[in-house]
């Protein structure tokens, strides 16, 4: 079955350094994945969308990767700030009828 | 400003009441979603909706169902509610597959069933 992995434990880091997410997934050919942000209480806000033939996804801080052979995203957010905490989930498409598969999420601490 | 709204952001009912969440969204988008969110389990889909009067079924659908009576309202039905469907509802819409596939999010309805 398909499988997405999000590490569970949260990563805390210093502000100023850059975080990095993983999203891992089996079982799936996905044709984008999608990165969302998501705060305590709050609906998920869609982030970033890069396809399977993209490499590499830039928007101001953010970067996202994309390796189809690892089956593995990667997700920067460079120059971290106290306002990054949340826990960001990753998400693969499409399934029929547009579904997105979302990973668990990982939450994100930075610290001053 | 794309938006979805939900009608409660708290909701306490009690076991066996049928309990109506109501997603509304202005965005004129085809696709809707109903969620639940729990800990540790991460997003999972009760249903969705690519048109009006059209359902499928998602990977937990037992106990809930649907109404898309107008594209912009989707509705989810508790028919007898228990207390393991205590959990964060969430809605969402989406254009058509196709477009750019980016799900649009309500800020949720945290449901407590006694």
């Amino acid at each position: 079955s398909q499988k997405i992995e999000q590490n569970s434990e949260a990563l805390n880091i210093q502000e100023g350094k850059t975080a990095t997410l993983t999203c891992n997934y089996t079982n799936y050919s996905p044709a984008y994945l999608q990165w969302y942000r998501q705060d305590p209480g709050r609906g998920p806000v869609f982030l970033l969308l890069i396809r399977e033939n993209e490499k590499e996804k830039r928007k101001e801080r953010l970067k996202v990767t994309f390796d189809t052979t690892l089956k593995q995203s990667l997700f920067h957010i460079t120059a971290s700030q106290p306002a990054d905490s949340a826990t960001y989930l990753c998400a693969l498409g499409p399934g029929g009828g547009n579904k997105l598969t979302f990973g668990t999420g990982t939450q994100l601490k930075v610290e001053l | 400003d794309v938006k979805v709204t939900q009608s409660s952001r708290y909701l306490v009912k009690r076991t066996g009441e049928k309990v109506f969440l109501e997603c509304v969204q202005d965005m004129d988008h085809e696709n809707m979603f109903w969620y639940r969110q729990d800990p540790g389990l991460g997003l999972r889909l009760i249903y969705f909706s690519y048109d009006v009067k059209m359902k499928e079924k998602g990977d937990i659908p037992e106990g809930y169902s649907v109404s898309r009576e107008k594209k912009e309202r989707f509705s989810l039905i508790l028919e007898s509610a228990s207390t393991n469907q205590t959990s964060m509802y969430l809605c969402a819409s989406s254009l058509p597959s196709g477009h750019t596939d980016t799900q649009y999010f309500g800020p949720g309805t945290r449901l407590t069933v006694l």
